[in-house]
């Protein structure tokens, strides 16, 4: 049975206080690993796409890596603003770009 | 663009109750779908739609109807409504272009059913 697993399921840090967040997987033919970030009351918004292990992407604070089992989030000196829930989800080969998710991390940064 | 846009943000129903969920894209996106949010359990996929006159069931359909006459529009029908169904609803629409297949979800409708 295809698998998406997050953890830390939540995290605390300080400000400026670096760490990762993990997605581990358990699948069949992975198409592409998504990232998304979620705000309290909002929709899934949009960060990174992976397609091959290795491959790796950058966004402000943020820096997404694969490998063939999982990837992570990790997170540069985070500031308060980057609180929010940080959703995985894959892509499988033939699922129609059906996505499955992973249940998040809620990250939180204090001051 | 607006986006992906859903209305009503928040509804309450009583059980076997009947409503439907809107959910309108002007993106021109080709591919649209339904998700429910629970605690713990992360997002679920409900029922999609690959084109206009094209829809599928998800990973938990029951309970739900879809239909896709237009491309912009991909409402959800509960038929009877549930306490099962008391979650948070998402519509996502995707670009579908092969090169990111990137979804873009809409703010959701917090539902209630007592």
């Amino acid at each position: 049975e295809d698998q998406v697993t997050q953890s830390p399921e939540a995290l605390r840090l300080q400000e400026g206080e670096s760490s990762s967040l993990n997605c581990s997987y358990t699948v069949s033919g992975l198409r592409g690993l998504f990232w998304y970030r979620q705000d309290p009351g909002k929709g899934p918004e949009f960060l990174f796409t992976l397609y091959s292990a290795g491959e790796e992407k950058e966004k402000e604070r943020l820096k997404a890596t694969l490998t063939k089992k999982e990837s992570f989030l990790h997170i540069t000196a985070p500031k308060p603003e980057d609180s929010a829930t940080y959703l995985c989800a894959v892509h499988l080969s033939g699922s129609a770009r059906q996505l499955t998710f992973g249940s998040g991390t809620q990250l939180t940064v204090l001051p | 663009n607006a986006g992906v846009t859903q209305t009503p943000k928040f509804q309450v129903l009583k059980t076997g109750q009947s409503m439907t969920l809107q959910c309108a894209q002007d993106m021109n996106h080709e591919y649209m779908s339904w998700y429910r949010q629970d605690p713990g359990m992360g997002l679920r996929l409900i029922h999609y739609s690959v084109g206009a006159g094209i829809t599928d069931q998800g990973e938990v359909p029951n309970g739900y109807n879809v239909s896709r006459s237009t491309t912009e529009d991909f409402p959800l029908r509960l038929l009877s409504a549930a306490p099962s169904q008391t979650s948070v609803y998402f519509c996502a629409s995707t670009t579908g272009t092969g090169s990111t297949d990137t979804q873009y979800f809409g703010p959701g409708t917090r539902l209630t059913v007592l």
